[in-house]
């Protein structure tokens, strides 16, 4: 019974260092989200996707970020270039046609 | 875009005692509402969600309200536990046919007192 998947569970970068994170979306699901959290505060939506397509990236800042979930494997959230203000926990959810929306354990990026 | 608001931040009460957390939302389009329940450095558990079409719903010791009109929903623990502690997080959303992005509260971190 396996739930949403993410990985790494902790990266630490460096500033100026790429950052990936990968999500594994629950079983018949095809719709993905990715939050970020910063700590003691509440969850920011990132972006929507569906297979192949971006569907929402209203919540993603414009530079730095991107996002794919490609036909095949994992969706990813890639940061370029990390600044210590990209230190959070990123979630990720998925659903399917329904409306809930089933959250992964997080990844926590530390920049140093 | 929307706008949700979530009071109060801390709540406090003893053990065997009701809970009530309220949010308000700002976009009228919205049609869904579901809460978490966050424990220290897990991920949020989706425990109940309510659609627009229903003024209530109710799972054991969980019921949640909502007024479209006054536009803000509220989550009822009753009979508190000591497990119940944890930070409780309203969010809310236009969906059909598959969910867009949730706005979440501020988060309401609840203290069972034994």
């Amino acid at each position: 019974n396996a739930g949403v998947m993410q990985n790494p569970r902790h990266l630490v970068r460096r500033r100026g260092q790429e950052a990936r994170l990968r999500c594994s979306p629950m079983k018949g699901h095809s719709h993905v989200y990715w939050y970020r959290q910063l700590p003691e505060e509440g969850l920011k939506f990132m972006v929507y996707l569906q297979k192949e397509n971006i569907i929402d990236e209203s919540g993603m800042p414009k530079e730095r970020f991107s996002a794919e979930f490609p036909k095949e494997g994992p969706s990813i959230l890639r940061i370029q270039q990390v600044v210590r203000g990209d230190s959070a926990a990123y979630f990720c959810a998925s659903s399917g046609p329904a409306y809930e929306q089933y959250f992964g354990p997080g990844t926590r990026l530390t920049v140093t | 875009g929307e706008n949700v608001e979530q009071h109060p931040s801390t709540l406090s009460v003893q053990e065997g005692d009701s809970a009530v957390i309220k949010c308000t939302y700002s976009d009228s389009a919205s049609n869904y509402f579901p809460w978490y329940k966050q424990e220290l450095g897990k991920r949020p558990q989706l425990i109940i969600d309510i659609r627009s079409n229903v003024g209530e719903k109710k799972d054991q010791r969980i019921a949640v309200t909502l007024n479209k009109t006054a536009k803000h929903f509220s989550l009822h623990i009753t009979e508190t536990q000591p497990e119940d502690s944890a930070v409780y997080f309203c969010a809310a959303s236009i969906s059909g046919g598959g969910a867009d992005g949730l706005t979440f509260g501020k988060g309401t971190h609840l203290i069972i007192q034994p």
